[in-house]
């Protein structure tokens, strides 16, 4: 059975700090995703991680894959109030299916 | 563009109900899905379909059924509704893009109680 794990589950930073949030999964694969969730709202696509190695960053945002370790890791740089959500890793499987992580509740405090 | 549609929003349904959650994709994506999320969690994938005609059970397919007529639509049907089926449901869909990459994009929810 495919497990997605992230940890930790939920986060309170201060604003200015850095952090770091991590998605472990069970099986192979090297396409994953991460997405942002506001409360009471969809889920909008962050990055995509489509390669062992691969890195790629918006703004405060750093995501990086690493397939043999099964591991992502979605690094927060200076948070700031905005970037308060819930965070998704999702891992794609042969069927293109997303299998989707618990989540990441992230409260950026002042 | 209107991306992923789903209707209705917000429902109410008694147990033994039933109800037909709607979705209509209109960037002829082949890969359409249904997940649905319970408070405080991640999504688990309901039922997905890789094309019109061709669905295929998730993790959790039970009390549920789908079909795919077209490759717009991806309707998810509740039978005999029950309070574990109360949730929030996303429908998705996607394409394969050359290098692989598989971006989904989701519809609003469908918040669903069941009472």
């Amino acid at each position: 059975e495919l497990k997605v794990e992230q940890n930790p589950l939920f986060l309170s930073m201060q604003e200015g700090k850095n952090y770091t949030i991590y998605c472990n999964y069970s099986t192979t694969s090297d396409r994953l995703y991460w997405y942002r969730q506001d409360p009471g709202k969809s889920l909008e696509s962050l990055f995509v991680l489509l390669s062992n190695g691969a890195v790629k960053q918006e703004g405060r945002l750093m995501a990086s894959l690493d397939t043999k370790a099964r591991l992502s890791t979605l690094h927060i740089t200076a948070a700031v109030h905005d970037l308060s959500a819930t965070y998704f890793c999702a891992v794609v499987t042969g069927a293109n299916n997303l299998f989707f992580g618990t989540g990441t509740r992230l409260t950026v405090i002042p | 563009n209107a991306g992923v549609t789903q209707t209705p929003k917000f429902r109410i349904l008694k147990i033994g109900q039933s109800m037909t959650l709607q979705c209509a994709q209109d960037m002829n994506h082949n890969y359409m899905y249904w997940y649905r999320q319970d408070p405080g969690m991640g999504l688990k994938l309901i039922y997905y379909s890789v094309g019109a005609g061709i669905t295929d059970k998730g993790e959790v397919p039970n009390g549920y059924n789908v079909s795919r007529s077209t490759t717009e639509d991806f309707p998810l049907r509740l039978e005999l509704a029950a309070p574990s089926q109360t949730s929030v449901y996303f429908c998705a869909s996607s394409t394969r893009g050359a290098e692989g990459d598989t971006e989904a994009f989701f519809g609003q929810g469908t918040r669903l109680t069941v009472v």
